[in-house]
């Protein structure tokens, strides 16, 4: 079992529409990362979170430590959000877990 | 600021061939982590260093190996390569507390192909 689920794996939208994409993991975390992967390999990192909400234009990203759940919503979608989402939990020791990446197409 | 700058960007190596990767983090950032990603297995963490120590290594085989120079500069090494080993190798900065996690920055990447 991986220690960081992610779902969907793909999820394709209409321009406009609210789209969530989820994250479980089952380590002991200082904090879970949000991270974008364009194509060409660039990744940027979104979010880092270790409890609540922290919310960036149209991102929102939300954590609950007791279910170890995560999830990255974006409002509002547009065609250039389009990338690889990945969701990677770090322990205290910086190291870090990923999940497999949900593909986001946005259709205009 | 300068970004995390990765040097080569693209390397074409041959089986049983080494090699070397280099790094240069974010002015002012002591930790420098290594990444692999590859379409099967993703995202997998290699090794992290801080202050010119490894403080954590991820589950790789000891051909992989690493150091980081006094000025936070890291270095990746592959010996006897295999054909497996093609992937994208990504390294990452950030200024890390002890004890903690911090934003990582990520740089463009090296892509490995071994053929």
């Amino acid at each position: 079992k991986n220690e960081v689920e992610q779902s969907p794996q793909n999820l394709t939208a209409q321009e406009g529409e609210f789209i969530t994409i989820n994250c479980s993991y089952s380590v002991g975390i200082s904090a879970l990362h949000w991270l974008q992967q364009h194509p060409g390999g660039g990744i940027v990192s979104l979010f880092m979170l270790s409890s609540g909400k922290k919310k960036h234009g149209r991102l929102i990203a939300t954590i609950n430590i007791q279910e170890k759940h995560s999830s990255l919503h974006i409002t509002a979608s547009h065609p250039r959000d389009s990338a690889v989402y990945i969701c990677a939990a770090a322990n205290t020791g910086n190291q870090f877990y990923f999940g497999t990446g949900t593909s986001l197409t946005v259709i205009p | 600021k300068a970004g995390v700058t990765q040097t080569p960007r693209y390397l074409i190596k041959t089986r049983g061939q080494q090699v070397t990767l280099s790094c240069s983090p974010i002015s002012g950032h002591r930790s420098v982590s290594w990444y692999q990603q590859t379409p099967g297995q993703g995202l997998q963490f290699l090794f992290e260093y801080f202050s010119e120590t490894q403080r954590n290594k991820g589950n790789f085989p000891g051909r992989f190996s690493g150091r980081q120079f006094s000025n936070s500069r890291s270095e990746m090494n592959v010996s006897t390569l295999e054909l497996g080993d093609s992937a994208l190798y990504l390294c990452a900065s950030s200024f890390t507390i002890v004890g903690g996690t911090d934003t990582q920055y990520f740089g463009p990447g090296t892509r490995l192909t071994v053929l």
